[in-house]
């Protein structure tokens, strides 16, 4: 069955510091990968999403990923961090009419 | 639109008793989800539904039992409330409609069983 590991499971970085969270999924094929936030007690909003076309991926607040098949990765980045990007990041690969879903990093910015 | 709205938000249960949590979506989803999110562990799919009349079971659907008479209705029945269902659950939603949608959230039921 498909799995997703997010290697990190806290990340503290100081204000303009630039970020890459880690995705893996476990097996190949087509692939529906996700990103989605959780900002502090709110409900989990997307981030961005890939599903095919160009690996690169942009999203909203700046977030970009690259999806990259040989090395089952789809890393979340961006390259200058604010106070406010503080949250939990969750990595989704969809399977069937399900999302498979990573354990979360939480991020913590210091101003 | 609201979206997707979980009632209640904050639940305290004793041990042994039941009760339904609420998820009501106005995007005329096909789609509706329950998850329960565990510290460290992200989100465990309990059940979902793929239109109106039609259930199947998650990852972890033990202790829980649902129903999708409408549309716009997926609430979610703890039975015996038991100590391990100590959790924050989700709903969600999607279109049905093409593959490549995203899930809708709600805000969330924080369920504390003692």
């Amino acid at each position: 069955a498909q799995s997703v590991s997010q290697h990190n499971h806290h990340v503290i970085l100081s204000e303009a510091a630039s970020l890459e969270l880690g995705c893996n999924y476990s097996y190949g094929g087509t692939v529906n990968l996700f990103w989605y936030v959780q900002y502090p007690g709110q409900h989990l909003q997307l981030l961005l999403k890939y599903f095919s076309g160009d690996p690169l991926v942009k999203g909203i607040k700046g977030f970009e990923a690259e999806f990259i098949k040989s090395k089952f990765s789809f890393n979340l980045r961006k390259p200058s961090v604010q106070w406010s990007d503080t949250a939990e990041y969750f990595c989704a690969v969809k399977s069937n009419y399900q999302l498979i879903w990573g354990a979360g990093t939480k991020l913590i910015i210091k101003p | 639109n609201a979206g997707v709205t979980q009632t209640p938000k904050f639940r305290i249960l004793k041990i042994g008793q039941s009760m339904t949590l609420q998820c009501t979506q106005d995007m005329n989803h096909n789609y509706m989800y329950w998850y329960r999110q565990d510290p460290g562990m992200g989100l465990k799919l309990i059940y979902y539904s793929v239109g109106a009349g039609i259930t199947d079971k998650g990852e972890v659907p033990n202790g829980y039992n649902v129903s999708r008479s409408t549309t716009e209705d997926f609430p979610l029945r703890l039975e015996l409330a038991a100590p391990s269902q100590t959790s924050v659950y989700f709903c969600a939603s999607r279109s049905g409609t093409s593959a490549n949608n995203e899930q809708f959230f709600g805000p969330g039921t924080r369920l504390t069983v003692l």
